[in-house]
């Protein structure tokens, strides 16, 4: 257990309203990263940090926005929600020392967005 | 064509059974990560490795660097091994990942 947490864990919106996806950790790591998941994709990127106020694009970054002004918390921002984004979400950490680091990652929960 | 690919995308047993998931990759790469997916969403990594094979219980994951590609093996496999088996290979300081495997083995 990484002590990774992910809120909320469910979340309804309509087309249009902003939505915000907080992910947690507990054990101060430097790497972390926002993925979706759809059917028939893998896990695609969307966002990543490498440290506080640090963050890069992932391959899917359009229409998402991130925030990492603490270490233990990254933010995912969707500032005008579309159905496409109907998906879920997965943070995860990188325990590793720099970002060629062969490390595993550990993930939080997920959150299952649903954009009407 | 998807650099990383698994096969087959769904596999369907009985308990007991051996199991076999293929991964193939085209790119370079540092190391190759197996993760199970559970029903209920959460992801855990099952192995990572660049070389030869590793063994943790029933599971067995093999790598061959020049064929590029790597097999997940379940043996005495058993209906709480029903999952989703994803691969991913870490090449240029990236995580590719692979669509996964839905495994279903029926009591």
């Amino acid at each position: 257990d990484a002590g990774i947490t992910q809120s909320p864990r469910h979340k309804v919106t309509e087309t249009g309203t902003p939505v915000t996806l907080r992910c947690h950790q507990t054990e101060n790591h430097r790497y972390m990263y926002w993925y979706r998941q759809d059917p028939g994709h893998g896990l695609r990127l969307i966002h990543y940090s490498y440290g506080v106020k640090d963050t890069d694009k992932g391959e899917v970054s359009d229409g998402y926005s991130v925030s990492r002004s603490k270490t233990e918390d990254f933010l995912l921002t969707l500032e005008s929600a579309t159905s496409s984004q109907t998906s879920v979400y997965f943070c995860a950490i990188n325990p590793g020392r720099g970002p060629s680091a062969a490390n595993e990652q550990f993930f939080g929960p997920g959150t299952r967005l649903t954009v009407l | 064509k998807n650099e990383v690919e698994q096969s087959p995308q769904n596999l369907t047993a009985q308990e007991g059974e051996f199991i076999t998931i293929n991964c193939s990759y085209s790119v370079g790469i540092s190391a190759l990560h197996w993760l199970q997916q559970h029903p209920g969403g959460g992801i855990v990594s099952l192995f990572m490795l660049s070389s030869g094979k590793k063994k943790h219980g029933r599971l067995i994951a093999t790598i061959n660097i020049q064929e590029k590609h790597s097999s997940l093996h379940i043996t005495a496999s058993h209906p709480r091994d029903s999952a989703v088996y994803i691969c991913a290979v870490r090449s240029n300081y990236q995580l590719i990942w692979g669509a996964g495997t839905k495994l279903i083995i029926k009591p």
